[in-house]
């Protein structure tokens, strides 16, 4: 299996502030048609995940444009580039590129 | 746009469990979809998806023989009946919309597993 490593594993960040995650996958997501299959969700403290980011860097409606999505081949990136308080949660990364799809271990969130 | 889980609790250790998932607001029968679990604390593991029509599906080893996937596109329903369930398998189960190579962009609630004696 495709094994994804995310860090840090938690992430304290003053609110304004930027905020970075890592996540690393053990073999290229580059697919045969040319796509990377490489997917950000968050998941909020209680609730249910929710996908911010599809195809390493395409934000979905309704995210806000604070958070982005960049990288290639084995290294990926989520940024956010100013914290704010209702993004206190778990980001989780995701390639889809092979069976089984496999999440990074995810990275911790939290406000300073 | 909605999926809503159903059928969650308590089950002894090799006992079986079937889980529901109802679709509404999008059209059901032209999607890819899934479950995935989460286990208390923990982060998210992928554990079966099936294709539109119902004719595929893929499992993750760890449920392989075990649980099986199926939906009835009449009814917008999707399945999972889970058998020889073990401490391991104790999650919340979430099913989701697969639009494409996985990326889940609806998701559902979640329902709870626990097995346990």
């Amino acid at each position: 299996d495709v094994v994804m490593t995310q860090s840090p594993l938690s992430l304290p960040v003053t609110l304004g502030q930027p905020a970075s995650i890592s996540c690393r996958s053990s073999q290229s997501l580059v697919h045969s048609d040319g796509n990377i299959y490489l997917t950000w969700f968050q998941q909020r403290p209680g609730q249910s995940p929710r996908r911010l980011i599809y195809e390493v860097s395409n934000r979905d409606s309704g995210v806000p444009d604070r958070f982005s999505g960049s990288g290639s081949d084995t290294d990926f990136t989520l940024k956010i580039s100013r914290v704010e308080a209702e993004d206190v949660g778990v980001y989780y990364c995701m390639q889809g590129v092979r069976w089984p799809p496999t999440f990074g271990g995810g990275t911790k969130v939290e406000i300073k | 746009v909605q999926l809503v889980e159903s059928g969650g609790g308590l089950v002894q250790p090799g006992g079986s469990l079937r889980l529901s998932c109802a679709a509404s607001g999008f059209s059901f029968s032209s999607h890819w979809v899934g479950w995935v679990r989460q286990a208390p604390g923990k982060g998210l593991e992928w554990v079966a998806h099936m294709n539109p029509d119902g004719s595929g599906e893929d499992y993750v080893d760890s449920v392989k023989g075990r649980f099986t996937i199926s939906r009835d596109n009449a009814k917008n329903a999707l399945y999972l009946q889970m058998s020889n369930l073990r401490a391991e398998d104790t999650a919340v189960y979430y099913c989701g919309r697969d639009p494409h190579f996985r990326a889940i962009d609806v998701w559902g609630q979640g329902t709870m597993v626990t097995v346990s004696s």
